[in-house]
C-alpha cells in the first residue's frame, strides 16, 4: 500500500542547476498538490493539479514548473536552481469527493539543498 | 500577518499532561478546520477536521473551534510520549461564491511537542 511516493528523497544541488521532482499517487485521486516547507514558515503551496492535464499556481509558484501528463504523476521542477529554493518538498493528493475536509494524503518529502 | 498564526513552541510536556494547541486565523472565509500531526522527516497526517464551529472528540484528542474568535484549538489528554511530533493546524474555504478550494490548504507554522517520560 504505497499511498504518495516522492523520487528522489534527497538531493544536493548548485545554483543554476535543473532538476524535476517526481510524485506519484496510486490512490487513484484527481487532485495533487506540491507544498514545501520551511522553518516557522509551515507548508506553502506552490502549485496543484485538479485533473490529468491541468495545473494551476499557488501561494509560492515563483521558479518552479509543473506538469501532469498522467493522472497518477505530478512532477515539479526547478529549472534554475537558487539557494532560496532549499526547503522540503512535499507532494500531496486528495479525492475529489471530499476536496475540502482536508483529507490530504502526503508523501515522505524530498530534502532538497541548493549551494 | 499571516492568515493563520500558531505559535512554533517547542512545548515540553511531562507524560500524562493535558496539552493544549492553538490557532488564530484572519480569513472569515475559512470553513474547515483541520489538524495534521508530523513525525520527524515524515510526511504531516490528518488527525482530526471539523467544520464551521464546534467541538469534536475522537479518543484522547478533541478539536475546537470558535468562528466568533477566529480561535481553533487542539486538546491533548493523557498524553503520551508517542504524541511526541509537529502539530500543524490547516484550514479551508471549502465551497464559496468563488468555486471550490479544490482542498488547497492554509497551513500554521506547527508547534514541536515532546512528551517526555
Amino acid at each position: 500500500n504505497a499511498g504518495v511516493t516522492q523520487t528522489p528523497k534527497f538531493r544536493v544541488l548548485k545554483t543554476g542547476q535543473s532538476m524535476t521532482l517526481l510524485c506519484a499517487q496510486d490512490m487513484n485521486h484527481e487532485y495533487m498538490y506540491w507544498y514545501r516547507q520551511d522553518p516557522g514558515m509551515g507548508l506553502r503551496l506552490i502549485h496543484y493539479s485538479v485533473g490529468e492535464g491541468t495545473t494551476a499556481k499557488g501561494e509560492v509558484p515563483d521558479g518552479y514548473n509543473v506538469s501532469r501528463l498522467k493522472k497518477q504523476n505530478f512532477l515539479l521542477g526547478l529549472e534554475s536552481a537558487a539557494p532560496s529554493q532549499t526547503s522540503v518538498y512535499f507532494c500531496a493528493s486528495s479525492s475529489s469527493f471530499r476536496p475540502n475536509t482536508g483529507e490530504l494524503f502526503f508523501g515522505e518529502g524530498s530534502r532538497l539543498t541548493v549551494l | 500577518q499571516k492568515e493563520v498564526e500558531q505559535d512554533p513552541g517547542p512545548l515540553s510536556v511531562p507524560e500524562g499532561a493535558i496539552v493544549s494547541l492553538n490557532c488564530t486565523y484572519s480569513n472569515s472565509a475559512f470553513q474547515y478546520f483541520m489538524w495534521y500531526r508530523q513525525y520527524s522527516r515524515k510526511g504531516p497526517e490528518l488527525l482530526m477536521y471539523t467544520y464551521s464551529s464546534g467541538n469534536k472528540e475522537d479518543g484522547r484528542f478533541t478539536a475546537q473551534v470558535d468562528k466568533s474568535s477566529k480561535y481553533i484549538s487542539l486538546f491533548i489528554r493523557d498524553s503520551q510520549p508517542s504524541d511526541s511530533a509537529t502539530y500543524l493546524c490547516a484550514m479551508s474555504g471549502g465551497l464559496n461564491a468563488g468555486g471550490t478550494s479544490y482542498g488547497k490548504l492554509t497551513f500554521g507554522q506547527g508547534t514541536i511537542l515532546t512528551v517526555h517520560p
